[in-house]
């Protein structure tokens, strides 16, 4: 069974830094690209960041230069550091397995909520 | 203000026919397949449909994507009260290198 398991959310003041985590099991982490996904109270996703097999990135220009992903194939994980936080990064961050052909995000994971507030 | 739009709110009731449309531009749903996403309250996104048509295994076949030119739709036949959710269109953009969403459409079952 495919299993996406966010972690690492939590309250974070204005301007500061956060990294939250994504365990992935169940399928073939390496073979997948991976996508982040962001979900502010009462809106819509936004789409953040993913990065390819290779390692290629990409980001949403809201979060570029300010967010970094990375993944660590060895340990099925993916990550993202989330850098000079504001009060509109507060958001439910959802990873997600990005099939490459269709950019079809076909595997979610629950969720970690990160809160900027002072 | 999402890339792709969406209707804010459909409503069908239990048996009807609901459809719901997404439209972009040349960058994204002109060049790049379309994909529906379903979010029942209070959970995570599912994949509803990818590659404009196609359906994930387990998904039923009462829905249907769609895709003509710059724009996309998404049909559910049979309406089900348990169909009540957030449907979401998205496709890659060219331009913006990376997903772009609609802003989502809210499926009242009266």
């Amino acid at each position: 069974e495919v299993q996406l398991l966010e972690s690492g959310g939590g309250l974070v003041q204005p301007g500061g830094s956060l990294r939250v985590s994504c365990a992935a099991s169940g399928f073939t982490f390496s073979s997948y690209a991976m996508s982040w996904v962001r979900q502010a109270p009462g809106r819509g996703l936004e789409w953040v960041s993913a990065i390819s097999v290779s390692g290629g990135t990409f980001y949403a220009g809201s979060v570029k230069g300010r967010f970094t992903i990375s993944r660590e194939n060895s340990e099925n994980t993916l990550y993202l550091q989330m850098n000079r936080l504001r009060a509109e990064d507060t958001a439910v961050y959802y990873c997600a397995a990005l099939e490459y052909s269709s950019s079809s995000l076909d595997y979610w994971g629950q969720g970690t909520l990160v809160t900027v507030s002072s | 203000q999402s890339v792709l739009t969406q209707p804010p709110s459909a409503s069908g009731t239990p048996g009807q026919r609901v459809t719901i449309s997404c439209s972009g531009s040349s960058s994204n749903i002109g060049s790049n397949t379309v994909n529906w996403y379903q979010q029942l309250p209070g959970t995570a996104p599912k994949l509803l449909t990818y590659s404009h048509s196609q359906r994930p295994s387990g998904v039923p076949d009462r829905f249907s994507g769609s895709k003509s030119g710059t724009s996309a739709s998404l049909a559910i036949s049979g309406l089900q009260s348990e169909d009540e959710a957030d449907y979401y269109c998205a496709a890659w953009d060219d331009t913006l290198n990376g997903v772009v969403f609609g802003g989502g459409t809210k499926l009242t079952v009266l």
